[in-house]
């Protein structure tokens, strides 16, 4: 149980373009979603918390207008990188969570490598 | 802000050798404490977690210590196996009841040497 997956694993766009990133929960609803970037060698760095039918927060220093996140839902959320360019290019990870048998625990996918050329 | 500092940053051990990883919290309202395992090019697979009413629990060969007067927590991993090596965060958060956002440590890399 507690499957989250994303789609798609891996996407090379052409800088100026949009990319969107799925993330599902599997086998639960998920009452919040967490999408994160990871640099390599680095920890991951939160983005923003969604939703269900809310608007997503965004950390400090995190470009909504860049990064638009749509979680309409209970069972998905998407990420759109808007305009992308090569410093977008990351490892980016959803989270979800709000399993009955533990409301704390995020589940993570298997990620999204995002290459910008 | 909440911050996590997670040691030692690599960490190599022989195979059948034990690991152990230290985190500390600065947050003293956090409850919810959680271990995860990264391989290369994959997402963050929860291995084991730990809340504040708990000062111990252990899953087979893993097990996790809370010390919440010390603020810190660590990951022990006995027996290893080489596919045990990979990257391991520990995190912390204050719970659902808050934003259940994690704050994640550094991460420390791990390799078990056949």
């Amino acid at each position: 149980g507690a499957v989250v997956s994303q789609h798609p694993s891996w996407v090379i766009c052409k800088s100026g373009t949009s990319v969107k990133i799925e993330c599902r929960s599997l086998d639960f609803q998920a009452t919040t979603m967490f999408w994160y970037r990871q640099f390599p060698k680095q920890s991951l760095m939160l983005m923003a918390t969604s939703n269900e039918g809310s608007k997503a927060t965004y950390e400090q220093g995190v470009e909504k207008d860049k990064f638009l996140i749509n979680h309409a839902s209970l069972t998905l959320s998407t990420l759109t990188v808007t305009s992308a360019h090569p410093e977008d290019s990351s490892f980016y990870i959803c989270s979800a969570m709000g399993t009955p048998q533990a409301a704390d625990t995020q589940y993570f996918g298997p990620g999204t490598r995002l290459t910008v050329l | 802000g909440e911050n996590v500092e997670q040691h030692p940053s690599t960490l190599s051990v022989q195979e059948g050798d034990s690991a152990v990883i230290k985190c500390t919290y600065s947050d003293s309202a956090s409850n919810y404490f959680p271990w995860y395992k990264q391989e290369l090019g994959k997402g963050p697979q929860l291995i084991i977690d730990i809340r504040s009413n708990v000062g111990e629990k252990k899953d087979q060969r893993i097990a996790v210590t809370l010390n919440k007067t010390a603020k810190h927590f660590s990951l022990h991993i006995t027996e290893t196996q080489p596919e045990d090596s990979a990257v391991y965060f520990c995190a912390a958060s204050k719970g659902s009841s808050n934003t259940g956002k994690l704050i994640f440590g550094q991460g420390t890399t791990l390799q078990v040497k056949p």
